[in-house]
């Protein structure tokens, strides 16, 4: 199974500020990569797929980036609304797997 | 543009079996599969498997081959994650989604509460 390691675990920020978070997969997974953003108690939305490609209706504050085993989610000036859950999901090979999820905190 | 509806919460006791559904409204389904994933209470998220409308070919998860099965109503348009007999550590919130190979998950499911206890 492909590993993928998400981090920080925990970020602490404030409104306006820009972050990044990092995903690292245990081989290479051909840029097929996406980021998912999750409230409490509401199923996950698809932010970025294929590493970089915004999802329609996704706000462009939100950018993703790497190859290889290395990626990032960009969020370049952060709103209330965004101090939420992040995950990391590789869709290369079967079993599908996820990071263990970036809980973005008010600073 | 394409709706999963899922079906409400579910409690249960160990040993017994349940059946939860996802409803998919809105659009063609003809290029996509239907995952489940689980989510435990506080945890990250999990790949359960896949199945395809068309034909209903499954893809189990090593981790869940076995424990779960999964099956497609074309008529109702609608998807079915089933356990034979459950077990405390099943208790999770279970999602639906539809999988593109290109965008991955792109449309999900509210999630249904499957608790399991004595």
């Amino acid at each position: 199974d492909i590993q993928m390691t998400q981090s920080p675990s925990t970020l602490s920020a404030s409104v306006g500020d820009r972050v990044t978070i990092t995903c690292r997969a245990s081989q290479s997974i051909n840029g097929w990569l996406a980021w998912y953003q999750q409230k409490p108690g509401k199923a996950p939305n698809l932010l970025i797929y294929k590493a970089s490609s915004l999802e329609s209706g996704v706000p462009s504050r939100f950018s993703g980036s790497g190859s290889g085993t290395e990626f990032t989610l960009t969020i370049s000036s952060l709103q209330p609304d965004d101090f939420v859950t992040y995950f990391c999901q590789q869709y290369n090979s079967s079993p599908y797997t996820f990071g263990q999820g970036t809980k973005l905190e008010i600073k | 543009e394409v709706q999963l509806v899922q079906s409400g919460a579910e409690v249960k006791k160990p040993g017994e079996s349940l059946k939860i559904s996802c409803e998919i409204s809105g659009n063609s389904l003809r290029k996509y599969w239907i995952a489940w994933l689980r989510q435990m209470p506080g945890k990250g998220l999990e790949w359960v498997g896949l199945i395809y409308p068309g034909d209903s070919d499954t893809r189990y998860s090593p981790s869940f081959q076995g424990q779960v099965s999964f099956s497609f109503d074309k008529s109702i348009s609608t998807a079915y994650l089933q356990w034979r007999s459950l077990e405390a550590s099943d208790t999770a919130m279970y999602f639906c989604a539809r999988y593109d190979t290109a965008m991955a998950f792109d449309r999900w499911g509210q999630g249904t509460l499957v608790t399991v206890s004595s």
